[in-house]
């Protein structure tokens, strides 16, 4: 099992442009979510899924959009690419159903730079 | 708006050491876990504390919930290099798909 994957590893974009990061599961999980982090901030929600073709916003999603394509993946798009969206970005899923002991699971990151 | 506050923002000490960091919440914990990231990963779970004055052990790693579940702490015996990391605390509202972080305590062992 890969767990969840994300791509790329690595962008640098200019002010200005898109930019979709991709992410899949293979737990065959419910829900799936899109965080970013930025030092001194912890992690920070932009949008999640519950469940194969909902989508919510998070406490930041702003200057975002997502899909869920299916029940393995989710992605992240960028419109219009601004400095303040310099960030790591990372993916997670769960089983869903808001179970309080419930385990969330994360890719590796995706390592932004817009100039 | 819950703010999960984590101390020290910092902490580097020698192997063999033993150390402290905290999570206090300004609202009662649902429940909450703590997740270790290392360098160039994504985070992971350590554990899931939901009782007030709940105490959890993991090899040297001791988790400790408040008996008021606003606070909670993470207790490292001799730490070792492997314990390089950042710390985060999450709430996790019961019936909620969503976690609230934490904003992090960044631990560095020294060999």
């Amino acid at each position: 099992n890969a767990g969840v994957t994300q791509t790329p590893k690595f962008q640098v974009l200019k002010t200005g442009q898109s930019m979709t990061l991709q992410c899949a599961q293979d737990m065959n999980h419910n829900s799936m979510y899109w965080y970013r982090q930025d030092p001194g901030m912890g992690l920070r929600l932009i949008y999640y899924s519950a469940s194969e073709g909902t989508t919510d916003k998070g406490e930041v999603p702003n200057g975002y959009n997502v899909s869920r394509l299916n029940k393995r993946e989710f992605s992240l798009r960028l419109e219009s690419a601004a400095p303040s969206q310099t960030s790591v970005y990372f993916c997670a899923s769960s089983e869903g159903g808001g179970k309080f002991w419930e385990t969330q699971y994360f890719g590796p990151g995706t390592r932004l730079l817009v100039l | 708006t819950q703010l999960l506050e984590q101390s020290p923002q910092f902490l580097s000490i020698q192997e063999g050491e033993n150390l402290t960091v905290y999570c206090n919440s300004s609202s009662v914990f649902s429940s909450l876990q703590w997740y270790r990231q290392e360098p160039g990963e994504g985070p992971v779970l350590l554990v899931t504390v939901v009782t007030g004055g709940e105490v959890k052990k993991l090899k040297r790693l001791t988790f400790q919930f408040g008996d008021a579940r606003k606070d909670s702490s993470l207790h490292i015996t001799a730490a070792q290099p492997g314990d390089t990391g950042l710390y985060l605390c999450a709430d996790h509202n019961f019936g909620n798909e969503k976690l609230t972080f934490g904003t992090g305590t960044r631990l560095t062992i020294i060999p």
